[in-house]
């Protein structure tokens, strides 16, 4: 069964600092995977997705991730942390292009002036 | 272009009760799916709707139904509410493949309905 698990339920960076939030997944096919952003009282918003066409994803505000199959990760970074970096994000797992998709549990970042 | 449209925003109801929550996809997609969001958490995949039949289902017991109408608009329905039915019920539309694109399950969320249950 396919899992997604979040390392660091919170992660605070000050401004300008790198970003680096993980996600190891559990897959028995070759997975698509997604991160998004939640910000407070407010939907998801896809920020990136991985479909096998480059294990590099670059997203929207500067994130990208890297798939590492060999790892089983799919970690999302962004150089430098901005004061509207701080929300909710969350990675997520389908096993085909039509399939449901498993969430993580999340990780709050804080950004710190 | 309007996204997805969810509606109502906050709703509260009592034990025993049942609601009805309702989701509009984004213009040109054809597929719901409906999650749920306890405080803190993930959202945890409840079921999804294609062509007006419910395709794939979470981990979820019979309270929960759904229906998809022909405009691919769709319903979620909870009946005898418990305390713990109480969070955020989220929709998201998608369109699998159209053409000679393919779209990879790119879910487009819907702002929420936050459910209280007392």
């Amino acid at each position: 069964a396919q899992s997604v698990t979040q390392l660091g339920s919170h992660v605070s960076v000050s401004e300008g600092a790198l970003v680096l939030l993980r996600c190891n997944y559990s897959s028995s096919v070759p997975p698509y995977l997604f991160w998004y952003v939640q910000y407070p009282n407010q939907g998801l918003q896809l920020l990136l997705k991985y479909t096998s066409a480059a294990t590099l994803v670059k997203g929207i505000n500067g994130f990208e991730a890297e798939f590492k199959k060999s790892e089983t990760s799919f970690h999302l970074t962004k150089p430098s942390a901005h004061m509207s970096d701080a929300a909710e994000y969350f990675c997520a797992v389908s096993e085909t292009s039509y399939d449901k998709v498993i969430f993580g549990p999340g990780t709050s970042l804080s950004v710190i002036p | 272009d309007a996204g997805v449209t969810q509606s109502p925003t906050h709703l509260i109801k009592t034990r025993g009760q049942q609601v009805t929550l309702r989701c509009s996809p984004k213009s040109g997609h054809d597929t719901v799916s409906w999650y749920q969001q306890a405080l803190g958490q993930g959202p945890q995949f409840i079921f999804q709707y294609y062509e007006e039949e419910e395709r794939q289902r979470g981990n979820f017991p019979d309270r929960f139904s759904g229906h998809q109408f022909p405009n691919y608009s769709s319903e979620l329905n909870v009946n005898a509410l418990l305390l713990g039915d109480s969070a955020l019920y989220l929709c998201a539309s998608s369109l699998i493949f159209s053409g000679n694109r393919a779209y990879y399950n790119e879910q487009f969320f819907g702002p929420g309905t936050r459910l209280t249950v007392l």
